[in-house]
């Protein structure tokens, strides 16, 4: 069954300093992979996504990420941190035929220090 | 262009009363989603219409949870008799397709306290 490990509930960075934030999954199949991000009292929106073709996906605001295969990874990065990246982000992998069938991680707030 | 939209965007209501939380999908779109928000469980999916039709709605938790969508830009989730444990933010969402590669537009959220 296909599942979605999202490493660390919270990750506090610096502004200006690297944003990592962990995505691990398993899929029988090969997967699409999305990020979604949901600002302070808003609903979530599409960051970037993996379907196919090239593995380094550039999304909205700076925020990229990378599929690995081999890894089953599809961490996100960002070189360097906003005041404004404070938001929640989730990560969610295909299971199926339909999107309604995502499967979504348990999410990752990103705390920026000033 | 007009994203979802839902309404109301906070309610509070008394346990025992009925909760209307409407929503308008995005013009074109095909698919519709009302998901749940909850600290302890997540992002859950309620149910999921395709073409106005209920495809999904093994997510409902129980009978006092219902979903309408009578045309393609109009859908109610309803619950009777409401419960503390239903408090949480309800998010309507739509796609264009239902491919799994399509991504979802969400609205801004219903966010319910039952007390």
């Amino acid at each position: 069954a296909q599942s979605v490990t999202q490493l660390g509930s919270h990750v506090s960075v610096s502004e200006g300093a690297l944003v990592l934030l962990r995505c691990n999954y398993s899929s029988s199949v090969p997967p699409y992979l999305f990020w979604y991000v949901q600002y302070p009292n808003q609903g979530l929106q599409l960051l970037l996504k993996y379907t196919t073709g090239a593995t380094l996906v550039k999304g909205i605001n700076g925020f990229e990420a990378e599929f690995k295969k081999s890894e089953t990874s599809f961490h996100l990065t960002k070189p360097s941190a906003h005041m404004s990246d404070a938001a929640e982000y989730f990560c969610a992998v295909s299971a199926g035929d339909s999107n309604y069938q995502l499967i979504w991680g348990a999410g990752t707030k990103l705390i920026i220090k000033p | 262009d007009a994203g979802v939209i839902q309404s109301p965007r906070h309610e509070v209501t008394e346990m025992g009363q009925e909760v209307t939380l409407r929503c308008k999908p995005i013009s074109g779109h095909n698919s519709l989603f009302w998901y749940r928000q909850t600290m302890m469980r997540g992002l859950e999916l309620l149910i999921y219409f395709n073409n106005n039709v209920p495809i999904d709605d093994s997510g409902m938790p129980e009978d006092r949870f219902s979903a309408k969508m009578p045309n393609a830009s109009f859908s109610t989730l309803k619950i009777q008799p409401s419960e503390p444990r239903d408090s949480a933010v309800y998010f309507c969402a739509s796609s264009l397709e239902t491919g799994a590669s399509n991504t979802i537009y969400f609205g801004e959220g219903s966010w319910l306290t039952v007390v």
